[in-house]
């Protein structure tokens, strides 16, 4: 079945570099990879996502990139801020899912450290 | 708007005892998840609904009946708790316009302890 792979498990950055989470996919039929942000006791928050027919995405300091080949996708946090800490979650479609209605398999996470 | 709502907050059963823990959404969307997420493994799909009156398994069903109650309303059951059911459990939704129908929102989770 479709697995998604992701790394690092934890990062720590100084505030102001940039983050760069990494995450594989098994399944080639996969077209919507949408990444979370979930902070402590909260639930996750969509921030950024990309579907297949895309190779890169950007909303400010966030961008996404999409290696379809390679079946690969990753998050790019610039400028990095101490509100930026929390565990950030990567996803794929899972084969099956269609338009509104996605199944999603998520990634391990990520805790992304901004020390000040 | 209040987007998606669950109760309760935190559980805590005995093992063999039944429960429902319930999820609504005020955002119209036509479709509905229940997660489940445990340390070191991120979020597994229990059940979903992809329109009202419809359920599918997801990931990992067993031990779980959802109902679809209404276009709002998706809830999860768990007949007989077991510790292996200690878990953060979520809800998720999603539909809206196009071009953003498969965004899924979440809610705050409903944190469950099976002892």
């Amino acid at each position: 079945g479709e697995n998604v792979e992701q790394h690092p498990s934890t990062l720590s950055v100084q505030e102001g570099d940039s983050a760069v989470i990494k995450c594989t996919y098994s399944d080639s039929a996969s077209n919507y990879f949408p990444w979370y942000k979930q902070e402590l006791g909260k639930g996750p928050q969509l921030i950024i996502d990309i579907r297949s027919n895309v190779g890169e995405k950007k909303d400010q300091r966030i961008a996404v990139t999409l290696n379809k080949t390679a079946k690969h996708f990753s998050l790019h946090i610039t400028e990095t801020q101490p509100e930026d800490s929390a565990v950030y979650f990567c996803a794929a479609t899972l084969r099956g899912g269609s338009g509104a209605t996605n199944k999603l398999i998520f990634g391990t996470g990520t805790l992304l450290a901004v020390q000040p | 708007n209040a987007g998606v709502t669950q109760t309760p907050k935190f559980q805590v059963l005995k093992t063999g005892q039944s429960m429902t823990l319930q999820c609504a959404q005020d955002m119209n969307h036509n479709s509905m998840y229940w997660y489940r997420q445990d340390p070191g493994m991120g979020l597994r799909l229990i059940y979903y609904s992809a329109s009202e009156g419809t359920t599918d398994k997801g990931e990992v069903p067993n031990g779980y009946n959802v109902s679809r109650l209404n276009k709002r309303e998706f809830s999860l059951r768990l007949e007989s708790a077991a510790p292996s059911q200690t878990s953060v459990y979520f809800c998720a939704s999603s539909g809206g316009p196009p071009g953003r129908r498969g965004e899924q929102y979440f809610g705050p989770g409903t944190r469950l302890t099976v002892t």
